[in-house]
């Protein structure tokens, strides 16, 4: 009964290629988000969806593309792999109430990427 | 321009002692705060938070202190256990109110190593 589950864990590609990581979370939440923790272990967002919506958007490469079906997953489409794209990336879910403070967020166990 | 620093990356305590871990951020709009405990090949788990309204916020052998003026907060682990060693993140946010997305500004981390 994971909360927050990721596919895959682990991920090894070739520079050039396309590839996507999903993302589920069976909390009810509305909100969800994509960080990337780099070789620094610095852990950076990057999207943000809100019922759907995009609501966060860092100065993230185009290449990447979040696409949210429904508000139980956010899955992370990234096109044409660079070396510089290796890290780990973990998706995580919050209930986000208007006028409370910041909701807990709940992470994935991350999707270790590998870019050769 | 990193807005939470973490500025010790490793930490060694003697099991039964008190691990204190320290955070600094740079970023006045930030009023909420929290903890996360990672072990590795895991995503962060949600340890502790602390509202900037509060200077203090304890939750069993976990009490977080907050020093706005000094824009430091520190965790302190109480008495430390051998299943506490984990990399421990600290985060920022800015409060719902003024527009804020729940964007989580995170450290770097700091490795604790509790020994038996």
């Amino acid at each position: 009964d994971t909360a927050v589950s990721q596919t895959p864990k682990y991920l090894v590609t070739q520079m050039g290629n396309d590839k996507s990581i999903k993302c589920e979370q069976n909390l009810g939440h509305d909100t969800m988000y994509w960080y990337k923790q780099d070789s620094k272990k610095f852990l950076k967002i990057m999207f943000s969806y809100n019922n759907k919506e995009l609501i966060i958007n860092e100065t993230v490469p185009n290449r990447f593309s979040p696409k949210s079906p429904d508000k139980a997953h956010l899955n992370l489409h990234i096109n044409s792999l660079e070396l510089g794209d290796s890290a780990v990336y973990f998706c995580a879910s919050s209930q986000r109430t208007s006028g409370s403070s910041t909701d807990t967020q709940y992470f994935g166990p991350g999707t270790r990427l590998t870019v050769l | 321009d990193q807005q939470v620093k973490q500025n010790s990356p490793s930490l060694s305590v003697q099991e039964g002692r008190i691990s204190i871990l320290n955070c600094d951020y740079t970023n006045s709009m930030f009023d909420y705060f929290l903890w996360y405990k990672k072990y590795p090949a895991e995503g962060p788990t949600f340890l502790i938070s602390i509202s900037s309204i509060k200077d203090k916020n304890e939750d069993g052998r976990f009490t977080v202190f907050l020093n706005k003026s000094a824009k430091h907060l520190s965790l302190h682990i109480v008495p430390s256990q051998p299943g506490d060693s984990a990399v421990y993140f600290c985060a920022a946010s800015p409060e719902h109110g003024s527009g804020n997305t729940g964007k989580l500004i995170f450290g770097q981390g700091t490795t604790l190593q509790v020994k038996p």
